[in-house]
């Protein structure tokens, strides 16, 4: 499709297990965001990606979250040793650029993660 | 502390009669402001967007406001419909944070047909 992807939908897993959750933006888009939104709440940024500059981490909670991206288009957020509250919607979003004109940031319908 | 925040949590219409969702912001350095719509289970999906250079800007039945001066924003849309009902999202750039959007809480809109 022409939109951001994400997988999984949804996922649960046990706390303290790692899970792995992957993006990929829109084509030809250089840049590219995770957020997270709690149940009934904004969204809160994690980290962004623009081509091959150093990705800006300012957002992640902990050294339990990581994020790559891998030939300058798809890419894994990754949560190590998972907590009950990392459970939220993660979603992912691109933009053609992330630097000069603005650009709209568009979404994916996210990852629906539950910890048990 | 910085933030964008909005005046309202809910706001229920009627079908056919105008919608107007409102936004406060704090931070006088921010320069481009956008508006989503989610929708249950959905990612947001933007709507439309304003640079600070700007006070106001049209699309297909959505206008945007910004008022600089008492940092506010607002989304109004015509002729609301059954289909506008979702959950509305201000989220603002700052210069000084890069990329990043900073979002408000969200409003439901609810269109009673």
């Amino acid at each position: 499709g022409a939109g951001v992807s994400q997988s999984p939908s949804n996922k649960v897993t046990e706390k303290g297990k790692d899970v792995e959750l992957r993006c990929d933006p829109i084509s030809g888009h250089t840049a590219l965001y995770w957020y997270r939104q709690s149940l009934g709440q904004g969204l809160e940024f994690l980290i962004y990606f623009q081509g091959n500059s150093a990705p800006d981490k300012s957002g992640l909670p902990s050294d339990r979250f990581s994020a790559e991206r891998t030939g300058g288009s798809v890419s894994t957020l990754t949560i190590q040793r998972t907590q009950q509250e990392d459970s939220a919607v993660y979603l992912c979003a691109s933009s053609l650029t992330a630097t000069g004109l603005n650009q709209p940031q568009h979404f994916g319908d996210g990852t629906r993660l539950s910890i048990l | 502390g910085e933030s964008v925040g909005l005046h309202l949590p809910t706001l229920s219409v009627q079908e056919g009669d105008n919608s107007i969702i409102n936004c406060a912001y704090s931070n006088s350095a921010s320069d481009y402001f956008i508006w989503y719509k989610q929708e249950s289970g959905k990612g947001p999906q933007f709507i439309i967007d304003i640079r600070s250079n700007m006070d106001k800007r049209q699309g297909q039945r959505v206008t945007v406001l910004l008022n600089k001066t008492v940092k506010h924003l607002s989304l109004q849309i015509a002729a609301t419909q059954p289909g506008d009902s979702a959950v509305y999202f201000c989220a603002e750039r700052k210069e000084t944070s890069g990329s990043r959007l900073t979002f408000g809480e969200g409003t439901q809109l609810t269109v009673n047909p």
